[in-house]
């Protein structure tokens, strides 16, 4: 079966401490990316990446980190700079950022760092 | 700035009834409109879309229409049904190696 596999579904941190969020895609797509929901403010983009070792930050990038050294692989680290941590993140991959084709969507992590 | 905006945070209808959902967006640059559909603790799925070029997509219940002068969107669930209940995202996006801007969602729930 093709999909996006995030793991773990939830996750929890102490304040201070770097975290880092597991998403792997079967479905050979180029574009992939992190989203983060709040209650109220819908899906912010935090980091996109359209091909191996390249990737652009989003509206919401600061204290995040990302990596894209796979095709299939596309890590975020939440680090002890971002002052909000505590959403549920989002990973999604495309086709290709350069075509009109839908985003496919993972089931999402849950962080709370307290 | 904002520039998908989903002024409705949430939506009640009748079982049976049309559910209309609405998006507005200020970039008359975007060419690409889509619509999620999202429960809770799970991640969006895609359900329709539209280019730039069309006023009207259809997929079975589902239909989008488009009105570019307004740079309006909107979504028509018929007839709507106790499982369409979940929150729904409007998207857009411009032509090239650009992301989806998403709103900020509609809370639809049908009732009974």
């Amino acid at each position: 079966d093709g999909g996006i596999t995030q793991s773990p579904k939830y996750l929890f941190r102490k304040e201070g401490q770097n975290v880092t969020l597991s998403c792997e895609q079967n479905l050979n797509h180029d574009a992939m990316y992190w989203y983060r929901q709040d209650p109220g403010q819908g899906l912010r983009l935090i980091y996109y990446s359209q091909i191996v070792n390249d990737f652009q930050k989003g509206d919401i990038a600061e204290g995040y980190s990302v990596s894209r050294e796979k095709k299939e692989s596309f890590p975020l680290t939440v680090t002890s700079a971002q002052k909000n941590p505590t959403a549920f993140y989002l990973c999604a991959s495309s086709i290709q950022a350069a075509y009109n084709s839908p985003l496919h969507f993972g089931n999402g992590t849950r962080l709370t760092v307290t | 700035d904002q520039q998908v905006k989903q002024n409705s945070p949430s939506l009640s209808v009748q079982e049976g009834r049309i559910s209309i959902l609405n998006c507005d967006y200020t970039n008359s640059m975007f060419d690409y409109f889509l619509w999620y559909k999202k429960y809770p603790a799970e991640g969006p799925t895609f359900l329709i879309s539209i280019s730039s070029i069309k006023d009207k997509n259809e997929d079975g219940r589902f239909t989008v229409f488009l009105n570019k002068s307004a740079k309006h969107l909107s979504l028509h669930i018929v007839p709507s049904q106790p499982g369409d209940s979940a929150v729904y995202y409007c998207a857009a996006k411009l032509s090239g190696n650009t992301p989806l801007v998403f709103g900020k969602g509609t809370r639809l729930s049908v009732i009974a």
